[in-house]
């Protein structure tokens, strides 16, 4: 069965840090999403991507965040410079649809010293 | 704008015992209701969804939830409860005016007593 990949599963770094996040969403997926969960709160959104370009981005997804789809397999998060809160889990998501379910990824745990 | 409400932070039962989990919206227009689930140290499984049609849907492992349009809610229910239940439940709605966001609920902890 297709599935979302994600790596790492495990990152730790130390704050100032560049960390890049990296998804393989599902190959006939147009629709691309992070969301990030803090530990014990909600799933939070961050931005989702279709035709190459953001659709749509939250306010946590401020000017230290970027994606990217490098190629036609890949979609990236990048944290330019990472501080203590940007620790969390994130996920990625793909959909085939605007209108569909989303398939997630295990997640990529970060933790930010 | 969209959002999603669930009642009930940890819900236990026992083993056996019927589960019901809450998840209300808000919305002008019905939007579309998932649900999701999150056991330990894993990702999101969605375990059901309302687009259109039958409002009753049914899900993996005996999972289903209603829709009920009148009272803006999507419950999620299971007879009887095994104690491989016990994970994180998510509710999420999504609506096309709303761009390709999915709005989670805060999630709802099951506890399954044996």
């Amino acid at each position: 069965e297709p599935e979302v990949t994600q790596t790492p599963s495990h990152q730790v770094t130390q704050m100032g840090q560049e960390v890049i996040l990296r998804c393989v969403p599902i190959s006939n997926h147009l629709y691309f999403y992070w969301y990030r969960q803090i530990l014990g709160q909600k799933v939070e959104f961050l931005v989702s991507f279709y035709n190459n370009e953001i659709s749509e981005k939250s306010e946590i997804f401020d000017d230290q965040f970027s994606v990217e789809r490098p190629d036609g397999s890949n979609f990236t998060l990048k944290i330019r410079s990472t501080k203590l809160e940007d620790s969390a889990m994130y996920f990625c998501a793909s959909s085939d649809r605007n209108t569909g379910e989303l398939f997630f990824g295990e997640g990529s745990r970060l933790t930010v010293l | 704008a969209q959002s999603v409400t669930q009642l009930g932070s940890h819900v236990s039962v026992s083993e056996g015992a019927l589960v019901l989990l809450r998840c209300n919206y808000s919305s002008s227009v019905p939007p579309y209701l998932f649900w999701y689930v999150q056991y330990p140290n894993q990702g999101l499984q969605l375990l059901l969804k309302y687009t259109t049609g039958a409002t009753l849907v049914k899900g993996i492992n005996g999972f289903e939830a209603e829709f009920k349009k009148s009272e803006t809610s999507f419950h999620l229910t299971k007879p009887s409860a095994h104690m491989s239940d016990a994970a994180e439940y998510f509710c999420a709605v999504r609506h096309w005016n709303t761009g390709n966001q999915f709005y989670f609920g805060t999630g709802t902890s099951l506890t399954v007593i044996p």
